[in-house]
């Protein structure tokens, strides 16, 4: 089974400064897909990034932007002009097509989560 | 407003007394799925549905029933709620499953007592 890892349970960020989150995958997979949530203390879960695995170019969507380095197996966030309602709890996720189901089947597994906390 | 809305936002109970977590979407998505999230666990996906009386078992099945008899609803029933099953509950809906955004509801804290 495919494992996401995020290594760091805790991070806080200074107001205005860059962050940067942690994700390594294990897969023998040559195409899946990578996403990055976030989950403020609402409990929302609200979708921050995207990535194919057969685009080189890394995605970016404002402040938010990802490494991705695919022989590494490591899709790390980076959060610039922190803000403090950027303070949450970040989840990586890894889709894939499923092993044992039939044709169209993808599964979404996520990592244990990193709390991101931006202090004033 | 696009939305999927879960309901009841917290929830209550004893144990093995039958309970429904109610999934409702407004998207007309195809794709819906269960997961429950447990500190330091992240999110484990529950069961999933591809379309109208399309279901399968995700991660952590045991103990949950599901049904998809109309396009809109995904129900979650505990037919005999244990304690180990007290988590922070998530519908989430898609109109693939590669589609570029999982639509959450907003969560039903469920504890069994």
């Amino acid at each position: 089974a495919q494992t996401v890892t995020q290594s760091q349970p805790e991070m806080s960020v200074q107001e205005a400064e860059t962050v940067t989150l942690s994700c390594t995958y294990d897969t023998s997979e040559n195409n899946y897909y990578l996403f990055w949530y976030k989950q403020p203390p609402s409990r929302q879960m609200i979708l921050v990034i995207r990535q194919e695995a057969y685009k080189q170019q890394n995605a970016t969507e404002n402040r938010f932007s990802v490494n991705f380095q695919k022989a590494a197996k490591s899709f790390s966030l980076k959060i610039s002009d922190s803000q403090l309602g950027d303070t949450a709890m970040y989840f990586c996720a890894f889709m894939k097509l499923r092993a044992t189901s039939g044709a169209g089947s993808y599964q979404l597994t996520f990592g244990k989560g990193t709390k991101l906390s931006v202090i004033p | 407003e696009a939305q999927v809305t879960q309901n009841p936002r917290y929830l209550i109970t004893v144990t093995g007394k039958k309970l429904t977590v109610t999934c409702s979407q407004n998207m007309n998505h195809e794709y819906m799925s269960w997961y429950r999230q447990d500190p330091g666990l992240g999110l484990r996906q529950i069961y999933y549905s591809m379309n109208v009386e399309v279901t399968d078992k995700g991660d952590v099945p045991e103990g949950y029933k599901v049904s998809r008899k109309e396009k809109r609803n995904f129900p979650l029933i505990l037919e005999s709620p244990s304690p180990n099953q007290t988590s922070l509950y998530f519908c989430a809906s898609s109109l693939s499953e590669t589609d570029y955004g999982y639509t959450f509801g907003s969560g039903t804290r469920l504890t069994v007592v």
